[in-house]
């Protein structure tokens, strides 16, 4: 099965911050990547999908990036509502297996 | 609204079985797949099975294969996941999941979540 694996496992980082996390695949999974977001002791939130589009909803400072092994996840300006643990995970074919996430905290 | 209703989570002892059932409502149950995803405590996400609109397809993961089984009635809107041979690292919050079409497997909803505890 395809590995997941995202870097760094957390991070501290200011108010306004530019935040990017990454996340890699042991095979190509093209561009069949999503990035969750899930706040302390509530739901997963899916972000987006498809490497790159932005789910309905989620605010614009949100961007996602790559294809094939390597993608990114970028907070252009970190806010306090982000404190979250981020994961991503692929989806070109079954299992959906997930990164080990990447937990975001305000510094 | 999408909505998924999880229930028959609880307290189960080692080798034991439980029965999750999510029932949805919202959207067109038929041409989505479902997901479990499971969540140890203080740990990360782990998808644990998917099936596909229609049930042809069925997935799971290397540590739940042949003692977890999923299906799903398109008549009653509901999927299920039946647990046996259950272990202590079987111990998570469970998520049902939507998934963004049929044999699509992220997931764009997801319910609460039900506890199941295994334990002696």
């Amino acid at each position: 099965d395809i590995q997941m694996t995202q870097s760094p496992s957390s991070l501290s980082a200011s108010v306004g911050d530019r935040v990017t996390i990454t996340c890699r695949a042991s095979q190509d999974i093209r561009n069949y990547l999503a990035w969750f977001q899930q706040k302390p002791g509530k739901i997963p939130n899916l972000l987006i999908y498809a490497a790159s589009t932005l789910q309905s909803g989620v605010p614009s400072r949100f961007t996602g990036s790559g294809s094939g092994t390597h993608f990114t996840l970028t907070i252009s300006s970190l806010q306090p509502e982000d404190v979250a643990t981020y994961y991503c995970q692929k989806y070109n074919s079954a299992p959906g297996t997930f990164g080990q996430g990447t937990k975001v905290e305000i510094k | 609204e999408v909505q998924l209703l999880e229930s028959g989570g609880g307290l189960e002892q080692p080798g034991g079985s439980l029965r999750l059932s999510c029932e949805a409502t919202g959207f067109f149950f038929t041409v989505s797949a479902m997901t479990w995803v499971r969540q140890a405590p203080g740990k990360g996400l782990e998808w644990v099975s998917g099936i596909s609109g229609s049930g042809a397809s069925i997935f799971y993961a290397d540590s739940v294969k042949g003692r977890f089984t999923i299906s799903r009635d398109n008549s009653k809107n509901t999927v299920y996941l039946q647990m046996s041979s259950l272990r202590v690292d079987d111990t998570a919050l469970y998520y049902c999941a939507k998934g963004a079409g049929s044999t699509t497997w992220y997931a764009d909803s997801w319910g609460q979540g039900i506890l199941v505890t295994v334990s002696s």
